[in-house]
């Protein structure tokens, strides 16, 4: 079973407008951490937003929210007023405490910010 | 600022070579990791080390080894290269299993 779910290949969001991208994940462990990273066409991998599992409050960073679901096992990245400079791939991760170091990521989906 | 790099941005290699990518971190972190990144797949583990000459699978190790001698410097060896390994390979390093993944630029990789 994937780890990490990302069912949107692609969205398409006006500038100023917010936007949600969904991730559903899949773990028995009570303790793990979810992040969200940027790829812009560059290549480079962005870190945005850590949620933690006994976080009890969403994650915040600037126009960065994580809608964090623990019941139904989501983690939703929200971006607010949307800027050309956010059309980029976005993944999802997971990282569990109790089972090894490793991270695992989802396919990933494709912003585009329409001017 | 932490900083990961790659030793190439782009690289081009013949079937049969023996390939290696090196991953160097200056923040002194215990964790790091290989990855490799293809359209519609993400990005897939291929193997991780969370000490000097110590050494994980990830999801895809066939084809590959690696090499952790120093702290700082974690090594990806192609033994025989094939051109399904044409790819875009990722470095990480990481502090501890609750922060965040700091990633190198990549190496985009072609086999011909």
């Amino acid at each position: 079973a994937q780890k990490i779910t990302q069912t949107q290949p692609g969205m398409f969001v006006q500038e100023k407008e917010a936007v949600t991208l969904d991730c559903t994940y899949d773990t028995s462990d009570q303790s793990y951490g979810l992040f969200w990273y940027k790829q812009p066409s560059s290549g480079e991998m962005i870190f945005l937003i850590y949620q933690g599992s006994y976080d009890e409050q969403n994650a915040t960073e600037g126009r960065y929210s994580l809608n964090f679901q623990k019941a139904r096992k989501s983690a939703n990245l929200v971006i607010s007023a949307s800027q050309l400079g956010d059309s980029a791939m976005y993944f999802c991760a997971m990282r569990e405490r109790y089972t090894g170091n490793q991270f695992y990521f989802g396919t990933g989906t494709s912003l585009t910010v329409i001017p | 600022d932490v900083k990961v790099t790659q030793s190439s941005r782009y690289l081009v290699k013949r079937t049969g070579e023996k390939v290696f990518l090196e991953c160097v971190q200056d923040m002194d972190h215990e964790n790091m990791f290989w990855y490799r990144q293809d359209p519609g797949l993400g990005l897939r583990l291929i193997y991780f080390s969370y000490d000097v000459k110590m050494k994980e699978k990830g999801d895809i190790p066939e084809g590959y080894s690696v090499s952790r001698e120093k702290k700082e410097r974690f090594s990806l060896i192609l033994e025989s290269a094939s051109t399904n390994q044409t790819s875009m390979y990722l470095c990480a390093s990481s502090l501890s299993e609750t922060y965040e993944q700091y990633f190198g630029p990549g190496t985009r990789l072609t086999v011909t």
